[in-house]
């Protein structure tokens, strides 16, 4: 397996703008999670799939993003419009089960300028 | 809720000494424990993780870490660092029985020198 597939790797977009960041976990999963990296708050979860299903969102920063999972295959986090202190690397992970290791995507970096 | 410290931003090292990256939590539940490695720009890969069993965990690259119940600890070692051992470590939580959501600490950056 490829393992996670995020794209783009980088985005540069002006402020205002939407952004559409795109995540195909591993064929087979059933989990499927949104993390943001930054310098000043670490790494946070977003929000939670499982069985494509949201099951905890409490993470999402605000109305500006959304997030959906159409299929087991398929996910997006949007984020409209968008603010520089938006800018971040955001991580896809997927896992299969409870108690099972998460595997990362290689993530996107999202420069808001 | 959860929280994680990992009490050490970086760690300068040299090559073949021997190292330990600091982690304690906090939760009012019982929570699986993980470590997991970034390398520059790179995603998360998975070092080793505790469930249950013997507190002593061995994983992959040569590293180990142990459970303290008492002191709401695991920290990461290794006997003997390598260069490539250079990248950052992230220790996290995750509750029993809630679904793999990890709650992170705030990485610590091993630098490991010639």
């Amino acid at each position: 397996d490829a393992g996670v597939i995020q794209s783009p790797r980088h985005e540069v977009t002006e402020m205002g703008q939407e952004v559409t960041l795109r995540c195909k976990p591993i064929s087979g999963h059933n989990s499927l999670f949104w993390y943001r990296q930054t310098m000043m708050r670490g790494l946070e979860l977003l929000i939670y799939f499982n069985n494509n299903v949201p099951i905890d969102d409490s993470g999402m920063p605000e109305d500006r993003f959304s997030a959906k999972m159409p299929n087991a295959s398929f996910s997006t986090l949007k984020i409209q419009p968008s603010e520089p202190r938006d800018s971040a690397v955001y991580f896809c992970a997927s896992s299969y089960g409870i108690s099972t290791e998460a595997f990362f995507g290689q993530g996107t970096r999202l420069t808001v300028v | 809720a959860q929280s994680v410290t990992q009490l050490d931003s970086q760690v300068p090292v040299f090559e073949e000494a021997p190292v330990e990256l600091r982690c304690n939590y906090s939760s009012s539940v019982s929570v699986y424990l993980f470590w997991y490695v970034q390398y520059p720009n790179q995603g998360l890969q998975l070092l080793l993780k505790y469930l249950s069993g013997s507190t002593l965990v061995k994983g992959i690259n040569g590293f180990e870490a142990e459970f303290n119940k008492s002191q709401t600890s695991f920290h990461l070692r290794k006997p003997s660092v390598h260069i490539s051992d250079t990248a950052e470590y992230f220790c996290a939580v995750s509750e029993i029985n809630a679904g793999n959501m990890l709650t992170f600490g705030g990485g610590t950056r091993l630098m490991v020198k010639p």
